[in-house]
């Protein structure tokens, strides 16, 4: 059964660095988006993107993050300079045209020290 | 804006019990998607079950049914014959069907103990 993979699975990284979040949505799928899940919270939307251009973006997606859809398999989240506030759980979906339902990669822990 | 609200916390059942976890939400769409996701510890999202607004007949997967209130704008998951696998957080989620936006809207989650 097709699956939405993330790397990697656990991320740590300085305070300030650059952090590239990786996703291969399901191959079929046109539809890619990205969550966070700060821990013991719930799941916040991010960001959508669809036809190489972000469609929709949450107050939290500020210019710090970005993100590319650099060749035709990989979906990218990258967060320019990190802050404590980051750490979280990041989980990239993806949904296929005319489908209601998004399938969730296994989540990316970013924990920014 | 569109809200979804749980209002458990917490949940425990005991095994081969049934349980029912509460979701209410908040829109101005008449026409959406509603779903139940299980986050077990590993936190993989799963999806449990899923409610097209504008079908009167419940849903309904094996062990897990919903109660879906349209004028009270209620969705509650009811489990029965609770197992020791089905201990999980459990989000609900909203999604606009119309509006053009796809974004899940999720609520705070009820954390679900199964008792053995």
């Amino acid at each position: 059964e097709p699956e939405v993979t993330q790397t990697p699975s656990h991320q740590v990284t300085q305070m300030g660095q650059e952090v590239i979040l990786r996703c291969v949505p399901i191959s079929n799928h046109l539809y890619f988006y990205w969550y966070r899940q700060i821990l013991g919270q719930k799941v916040e939307f991010l960001v959508s993107f669809y036809n190489n251009e972000i469609s929709e973006k949450s107050e939290i997606f500020d210019d710090q993050f970005s993100v590319e859809r650099p060749d035709g398999s990989n979906f990218t989240l990258k967060i320019r300079s990190t802050k404590l506030e980051d750490s979280a759980m990041y989980f990239c979906a993806s949904s296929a045209p005319l489908s209601n339902e998004q399938f969730f990669g296994p989540g990316t822990r970013l924990t920014v020290l | 804006a569109q809200t979804v609200t749980q209002s458990q916390p917490e949940m425990s059942v005991q095994e081969a019990e049934t349980v029912t976890l509460s979701c209410t939400y908040d829109t101005s769409e008449s026409d959406y998607y509603l779903f139940w996701y299980k986050q077990p510890p590993s936190r993989q999202m799963i999806l449990v079950i899923r409610q097209e607004a504008y079908k009167q007949q419940n849903a309904t997967e094996n062990r897990f049914s919903v109660n879906f209130q349209k004028a009270a704008k209620s969705f509650s998951l009811k489990i029965s014959d609770s197992q020791l696998g089905d201990a999980a957080m459990y989000f609900c989620a909203y999604r606009a069907r119309t509006s053009g936006t796809y974004k899940y809207i999720f609520g705070t989650g009820t954390r679900l103990k199964v008792l053995a």
